[in-house]
């Protein structure tokens, strides 16, 4: 156990729909991430928030949004849904220290029928 | 751009045999991560190397990182079935905000 957790576990929607996927971070990390794993795309980086504000950028549509909250948490909205949105998405936490090892939530499997 | 390759993508192995996946990074780092998922699952950290001619051991897994030569290894030691599962190296780019670069993952299986 990683001590990030992610909810739902599980999600099942449909296209043109909107999903908001949470994450709260191990404590005392102060940056958090996500990332976006399919088959077809691999492992890829989404977007980077520390201490509530957004520090990196990724491949991150534009119908997608993030923000963290002051209480550390994270969420990722996903909007305007499409199949290929289908995948597994993962958030990170880092303490920033030397390391800055990322440990990962369990993830989210987002099913888009 | 900061890519990553690793390989052998896919990688069948007798138990009791030894092996090394290779993974290559195109520009300057100082930070390579090694990771480890199961089917399903999330993504466990297994080592971090911070600088050239760093080596970790965990058990049968050693990881280590050249960096001039832009490469890391992890290498397997007298596989045994538990450690079937994909191994992810992930390279932290130059500058102090750059994201982590996944390579795409060494599909492991070890078979009897």
């Amino acid at each position: 156990d990683s001590g990030v957790t992610q909810t739902p576990k599980h999600l099942i929607t449909a296209t043109g729909q909107r999903v908001t996927l949470r994450c709260s971070p191990r404590s005392g990390d102060l940056s958090v991430y996500w990332y976006q794993q399919s088959l077809d795309q691999g492992l890829q980086f989404l977007i980077q928030y520390y201490n509530g504000e957004e520090r990196a950028k990724g491949n991150i549509l534009e119908r997608f949004s993030a923000q963290q909250f002051p209480d550390l948490h994270s969420e990722l909205n996903l909007s305007s849904l499409e199949l290929g949105d289908s995948a597994l998405y993962f958030c990170a936490s880092s303490d920033d220290r030397a390391a800055d090892t990322q440990y990962f939530g369990p993830g989210t499997r987002l099913t888009v029928l | 751009e900061l890519k990553v390759e690793q390989n052998p993508l896919f990688l069948s192995m007798q138990e009791g045999k030894n092996y090394t996946i290779y993974c290559n990074y195109s520009t300057t780092s100082d930070r390579l991560y090694w990771y480890r998922q199961d089917p399903g699952k999330s993504l466990e950290s297994l080592f971090v190397l911070l600088s050239n001619g760093a080596v970790k051991q965990e058990g049968r897994l050693m990881a280590s990182l050249d960096t001039k030569a832009r490469l890391s290894t992890l290498h397997i030691t007298a596989a045994v079935h538990d450690l079937s599962a994909t191994y992810f190296c992930a390279v932290k780019g130059p500058s102090g905000n750059t994201p982590l670069v996944f390579g795409k993952g060494t599909r492991l299986s070890v078979i009897a």
